[in-house]
């Protein structure tokens, strides 16, 4: 058990949909990291929010957004959803938001768009 | 652009010999290196690193080795285990910049008892 979880665990739903998933990171990580794995892919990083704030943003498109609350959970918002947006989404947390300390990720929301 | 590579979608190995796990880069920029575990089902764990200031990383049965001139890294398990068929991950960051992780693809292995 890494200490991240993340609901929901599996979501189906149609085209044109909007979804929010969501994810609370260990106690006491400031960092939120996301990360899309397609089928046969490596794991694309989206965005990462520390204490609240952006900090590095990759791949996300414009029809995804995120954030980070006080509580320091973190939400990422799919919109307009297309059958390729079908994936695991992960969710990770570190300590201090350093790229080079290790992360820790939780089992993931697999999204289904039919 | 795929900055990290991992070449051998899976690998098989029988139980107790060397598995040999490869990862190519080619930002010049990264200099720190890791390896990922996952287990169906489960997210990523980490499994060990290595910063760029050295060429060799040993945590018990897993060795991490860097060949900077040639961008290349690869995972070292001996002897394998049955519990050691996973998925396994490479990625990089740069320390400096944009400090994200980068993953490569995965490598599936397969230990045969």
């Amino acid at each position: 058990d890494s200490g991240v979880t993340q609901t929901p665990k599996h979501l189906i739903t149609a085209t044109g949909q909007r979804v929010t998933l969501r994810c609370s990171p260990r106690s006491g990580d400031l960092s939120v990291y996301w990360y899309q794995q397609s089928l046969d892919q490596g794991l694309q990083f989206l965005i990462q929010y520390y204490n609240g704030e952006e900090r590095a943003k990759g791949n996300i498109l414009e029809r995804f957004s995120a954030q980070q609350f006080p509580d320091l959970h973190s939400e990422l918002n799919l919109s307009s959803l297309e059958l390729g947006d079908s994936a695991l989404y992960f969710c990770a947390s570190s300590a201090d938001g350093r790229a080079y300390g290790e992360l820790f990720f939780g089992e993931g929301s697999r999204l289904t768009v039919l | 652009d795929q900055q990290v590579k991992q070449n051998s979608p899976s690998l098989s190995v029988q139980e107790g010999r060397i598995s040999i796990l490869n990862c190519d880069y080619t930002n010049s920029m990264f200099d720190y290196f890791l390896w990922y575990k996952k287990y169906p089902a489960e997210g990523p764990t980490f499994l060990i690193s290595i910063s760029s200031i050295k060429d060799k990383n040993e945590d018990g049965r897993f060795t991490v080795f860097l060949n900077k001139s040639a961008k290349h890294l690869s995972l070292h398990i001996v002897p394998s285990q049955p519990g050691d068929s996973a998925v396994y991950f490479c990625a990089a960051s740069a320390s400096f910049g944009n400090e994200k992780l980068t993953f490569g693809t995965g490598t599936r292995l397969t230990i045969i008892p």
